[in-house]
């Protein structure tokens, strides 16, 4: 089974700190997706990756960045921590050929922030 | 871009019952793909079934099935016989076909099977 690692469930952290979330997945997928996911909002792409090293603004890029070292890699950086930017963020992966027949995007199980 | 609508942002039905979640898009590509997730309270996502666009038989995957309007631009998911265990966030979502960039999500569908 494919399987995408986020190390970090639960975080609290405070205003103006410098947050890492990491995710981690072993399928050797290209594309790589963080997601922020609030009440009523659904879920909405913060940055996405095709490629090492490679990054791409999602629909809500503002006070995050990315980086992508290793393949198997994303790590979403939240650079100064701020209470609107407490939710759950959602970590997802897929092959480049993601339109191939039994291909999808793949989640992993979320971190909750929480910034006091 | 693209936007996704789920219009019913609660529904509650009775074990057994069959309950059908709209959901309509709007896009300007013709090629793309669309998906439904389930989230229960595990938070983990769980891909239900997909649909491609090029295609025009409606997927089905065991209790659930699509009915799959293009010209509308509607993809509505059916649950039959509904088990307790498909209480949950239903998650509408679209993918273009080179898809990237990801998907685009919906709002959500919290779905609540009365035993």
């Amino acid at each position: 089974d494919v399987k995408v690692t986020q190390s970090s469930r639960y975080l609290v952290k405070r205003t103006g700190e410098k947050v890492f979330l990491e995710c981690v997945q072993d399928m050797d997928h290209e594309n790589m997706f963080w997601y922020r996911q609030d009440p009523g909002l659904g879920l909405r792409l913060i940055y996405f990756s095709y490629d090492v090293k490679m990054k791409e603004k999602g629909d809500i890029p503002e006070g995050y960045s990315v980086s992508r070292e290793k393949k198997e890699r994303f790590s979403l950086i939240l650079e100064s921590a701020s209470t609107n930017q407490t939710s759950m963020y959602l970590c997802a992966s897929s092959f480049e050929r993601i339109w191939a027949p039994g291909n999808t995007i793949y989640f992993g199980e979320g971190s909750w922030l929480t910034v006091v | 871009a693209q936007t996704v609508t789920q219009s019913q942002p609660e529904m509650s039905v009775q074990e057994a019952e069959t309950v059908t979640l709209s959901c309509t898009y709007d896009t300007s590509e013709n090629n793309y793909y669309l998906f439904w997730y389930k989230q229960p309270p595990s938070r983990q996502m769980i891909l239900v079934i997909r649909q491609e666009a090029y295609k025009q038989q409606n997927a089905t995957e065991n209790r659930f099935s699509v009915n799959f309007q293009k010209a509308a631009k509607s993809f509505s998911l059916k649950i039959s016989d509904s088990q307790l265990g498909d209480t949950a966030m239903y998650f509408c979502a679209f993918m273009k076909h080179e898809g990237a960039d990801g998907l685009t999500f919906g709002k959500g569908t919290h779905l609540i099977i009365q035993p």
